[in-house]
């Protein structure tokens, strides 16, 4: 059965250092999203992504976040000076249509030491 | 007030018995997601509905759009269904999630 696939499965990083989360999302699906998850919290929404541009973002995803999806199977995380509060699981994941079931990956664990 | 509310926020149950966690909204949305946490973090995706009763072997999820309000069901449980249980409402776009209850099923 086809699956979100994440990688790394944990990554740890200095405080100020970039990091590109990376995920593979169903080959036909078409809706593509990233999602965290701070220890002992719920799940919050950053950011969907469809037809190559974001169609919505949360306050959380700032100007030190960024998405790509660099060729026709990656969907990718950037955060680019990494803070301590980054520290979170990340999620993503991917649907056929845009109000539909969405699909999630195992998630990244981000340490921001 | 926070969008989603779940409750309770924990269970325990003796496995067999029949379990119901409940989520209520505030906003208009169109369709709920319940979704499955595993102890490793795992998120599985178990129903989406926007009206009605949906099953699937032993779960059992309803909403009432109307009362804004949603259960899930788990008939027969097993101590394989631990694991922390959300609802997510989907507005416009984004899904906004509840805090979640954890489900403990002891033999």
């Amino acid at each position: 059965e086809p699956e979100v696939t994440q990688t790394p499965s944990h990554q740890v990083t200095q405080m100020g250092q970039e990091v590109i989360l990376r995920c593979v999302p169903i080959s036909n699906h078409l809706y593509f999203y990233w999602y965290r998850q701070i220890l002992g919290q719920k799940v919050e929404f950053l950011v969907s992504f469809y037809n190559n541009e974001i169609s919505e973002k949360s306050e959380i995803f700032d100007d030190q976040f960024s998405v790509e999806r660099p060729d026709g199977s990656n969907f990718t995380l950037k955060i680019r000076s990494t803070k301590l509060e980054d520290s979170a699981m990340y999620f993503c994941a991917s649907g056929l249509a845009g109000g539909g079931e969405q699909f999630f990956g195992p998630g990244t664990r981000l340490t921001v030491l | 007030k926070n969008e989603v509310e779940q409750s309770p926020q924990n269970l325990t149950a003796q496995e067999g018995e029949f379990i119901t966690i409940n989520c209520s909204y505030s906003v208009g949305i169109s369709a709920l997601h319940w979704l499955q946490q595993h102890p490793g973090g795992g998120i599985v995706s178990l129903f989406m509905l926007s009206s009605g009763k949906k099953k699937h072997g032993r779960l059992i999820a309803t909403i009432n759009i109307q009362e804004k309000h949603s259960s899930l069901h788990i008939t027969a449980s097993h101590p394989r269904d631990s694991a922390v249980y959300i609802c997510a409402v989907k507005g416009a776009q984004k899904l906004v999630f509840g805090q979640g209850t954890r489900l403990t099923i002891n033999p």
